[in-house]
């Protein structure tokens, strides 16, 4: 079974259009992140949701809305895509977070062209 | 500011040339520094955790080492399927952010 799996895999769309990329993690954890890594490899953190409440917002347009029906599942929908958002995009999980630093698992990532 | 910085950021080596890999932070009060491995088309997958300086942790031909200013890993007689991108992360201070470094790309050449 896959620890944290995200659909699609691959996206390709064009610019304008609105499009969600949907993350589920069964390990149990109580945090759940969307992080963006760049044509670079430089991964950054986007959001972060605790128990279903957003604790990290980056800097990051508005766009980009996370949701979170329940503690396994955080959503991303992107709207009005920009060719700037071509990335991949990474959910990820972790135990609850507390005084020492936890292990974020990833998922395989989701492929995001805008053509 | 909180800053990781890994190097170099590319490594070419033959198959059972050891070498290290860099990893310098500067944070207030570590909670914690991480190592991962990427593979193309793949997602990170978790290697280590480091906590305080002097700490050692071993996995087949890796060994990561931590002092109070940077990480190393310890690649010994690497074989072509560890090459990989190599990822380490540490908590921002006082925050739940975790900042990642840029990684090293290393390629094993049999």
């Amino acid at each position: 079974d896959t620890a944290v799996s995200q659909t699609p895999k691959y996206l390709v769309t064009q610019m304008g259009n609105d499009k969600s990329i949907k993350c589920e993690q069964n390990l149990g954890h109580d945090t759940m992140y969307w992080y963006k890594q760049d044509s670079k490899k430089f991964l950054k953190i986007m959001f972060s949701y605790n128990n279903k409440e957003l604790i990290i917002n980056e800097t990051v347009p508005n766009r980009f809305s996370p949701k979170s029906p329940d503690k396994a599942h955080l959503n991303l929908h992107i709207n009005s895509l920009e060719l700037g958002d071509s990335a991949v995009y990474f959910c990820a999980s972790s135990p609850p977070l507390g005084g020492s630093g936890n292990t974020i698992y990833f998922g395989e990532g989701s492929w995001l062209t805008v053509v | 500011e909180d800053q990781v910085t890994q190097s170099p950021e590319a490594l070419r080596l033959q198959e059972g040339e050891s070498s290290s890999l860099n990893c310098s932070y500067t944070v207030s009060g570590l909670r914690g520094l991480f190592w991962y491995r990427q593979d193309p088309g793949k997602g990170p997958e978790f290697l280590f955790t480091l906590y305080s300086a002097g700490e050692e942790k071993e996995k087949e031909r890796l060994k990561a080492t931590l002092t109070k200013k940077e990480s190393f890993l310890h690649i010994t007689a690497p074989k072509p399927e560890d090459s990989a991108t190599y990822l380490c992360a540490v908590p921002f201070s006082g925050t739940y952010k975790y900042i990642f470094g840029t990684g090293t790309r290393l390629k094993v050449l049999a």
